[in-house]
């Protein structure tokens, strides 16, 4: 099975502040998706990347995805209240059983 | 476009007993997955699905859980007999193809064994 490790596990900061979050793994994925999870929700899809070294930004996100496609960080500018949530990573196997494995995820709180 | 539906939304038993789950993914996705996900972290896959075939299981307790989708469509979870540590929500989740895309979740079945 393979294996993302996601760090912080936790991570409470002040409206305004900046901060990354970093998915790890020793396994090259085809792809890495990155999603938000609300209480009493499931996951949401915020992005996919796919080449290594690909940079991807959505508004005040910046998603990277490491040159050796074995590593991602989520980068948040500004952070807001509304940005509190779960955030997991999920890299997608190239094998012959394609699979989606989730990281352990970090809980994001922005306090106002 | 409806989203994947489970049900119920919560269930309580008690240790020992039997509960099952249902999911009915988007209308057309052939992938559909059932993940586990205790409190806080990140979902454990238990069992994916291509239509009606199984692509993975090695990480679902085979002595107590067991999962079908007939017809390649609606999919059931069961538990029997439950542990306390089963305790954790269920999600079901649908992709149009074998990996490679957007998984589209469900809300969940929060499941309390008490």
């Amino acid at each position: 099975t393979q294996l993302l490790e996601q760090s912080p596990q936790f991570l409470s900061i002040q409206e305004g502040e900046n901060l990354t979050v970093y998915c790890n793994s020793s396994s090259v994925f085809s792809s890495l998706q990155w999603y938000r999870q609300e209480p009493g929700e499931g996951p949401v899809l915020l992005v996919t990347v796919v080449t290594g070294g690909e940079v991807k930004k959505l508004k005040r996100l910046t998603f990277q995805f490491g040159d050796a496609r074995k590593d991602s960080s989520l980068h948040i500018t500004a952070a807001q209240p509304g940005d509190t949530g779960l955030y997991l990573c999920a890299g997608d196997s190239s094998g012959s059983a394609r699979q989606l494995t989730f990281g352990s995820g970090t809980q994001l709180t922005v306090l106002p | 476009e409806a989203g994947v539906a489970q049900s119920p939304r919560y269930k309580i038993i008690e240790k020992r007993q039997s509960v099952a789950f249902w999911c009915n993914p988007i209308s057309g996705h052939a992938t559909l997955y059932w993940y586990q996900q205790i409190l806080g972290q990140g979902p454990k896959l238990l069992i994916q699905f291509q239509n009606n075939g199984v692509v993975d299981d090695s990480q679902l307790p085979k002595d107590r859980f067991s999962a079908e989708r007939l017809k390649g469509v609606d999919s059931t979870l069961k538990i029997q007999p439950a542990k306390l540590e089963d305790s954790a929500v269920y999600l079901c989740a649908s992709s149009p193809i074998t990996g490679g895309s957007e998984a589209f979740f469900g809300q969940g079945t929060r499941l309390t064994v008490v």
